[in-house]
């Protein structure tokens, strides 16, 4: 079992749609989580990081459940430009700078 | 700044050469990762280093690849002899790390365009 776990998709969703990605981790000594985006041919960067209490930024909210060790991103109006693979990662206790990264999850938005 | 730099961009190589890929961190930076990246494995760690000493080297796949950093700006990832199945696309992403006795949390990796390999 991989340490870090999304489902690939594709999620193909219209324009305006909202959209949810969920994922889990099997490490209960994961300590930080945070949500990277990966364009097509590129690399990966920092979207957004995921604090217990849920936080928001703009369109997107991600939230924690730390008892049923999973992470969700949810995108609101969703735009043509949202359209890439978001890569879940988790930070271990103790892992120095190490981060663990999800397979992802591919999105298309849809004129 | 330019961000974390990577050379070659496109690299194809036959069977059973040697294989070196080149990373300068950004400036500052004193934790430095490889990584590998395919279509069925997804994005592997390969070694990570702070301040230039190789922390966790876990992830390298066998002996025929190697990785250094011989000082703070600069890194590489050799792999000899290549093989079709190290074809992939390798980043290096670097972030700072502050000192243990720091209560500030882990820093965001920033992460370089990559080098994508072809071993035919």
């Amino acid at each position: 079992r991989k340490e870090v776990e999304q489902d690939p998709g594709p999620f193909n969703v219209p324009e305006g749609a909202t959209v949810a990605f969920n994922c889990t981790y099997s490490n209960s000594a994961s300590q930080s989580f945070f949500w990277y985006r990966q364009d097509c041919r590129k690399e990966p960067k920092l979207l957004m990081s995921v604090y217990s209490s849920g936080n928001e930024d703009g369109r997107f909210t991600a939230q924690l459940n730390r008892a049923s060790q999973y992470i969700s991103l949810l995108i609101r109006d969703s735009k043509l430009s949202d359209s890439a693979t978001y890569l879940c990662v988790v930070k271990r206790e103790n892992a120095g700078n190490m981060l663990t990264f999800g397979g992802g999850t591919r999105l298309m938005v849809k004129p | 700044d330019a961000g974390v730099i990577q050379s070659p961009r496109h690299e194809v190589t036959e069977m059973g050469q040697e294989v070196t890929l080149r990373c300068k961190p950004i400036s500052g930076h004193n934790s430095l990762f490889w990584y590998r990246q395919t279509m069925m494995r997804g994005l592997e760690l390969l070694i990570y280093f702070n301040n230039n000493v190789p922390i966790d080297d876990s992830g390298m796949p066998e002996d025929r690849f190697s990785a250094k950093m011989p000082n703070a700006s600069f890194s590489t990832l050799k792999i000899q002899p290549s093989e079709p199945r190290d074809s992939a696309v390798y980043f290096c992403a670097s972030s700072f790390r502050p000192g243990t006795s720091s209560r500030r949390g882990v820093y965001e990796q920033y992460f370089g365009p990559g080098t994508r390999l072809t071993v035919t």
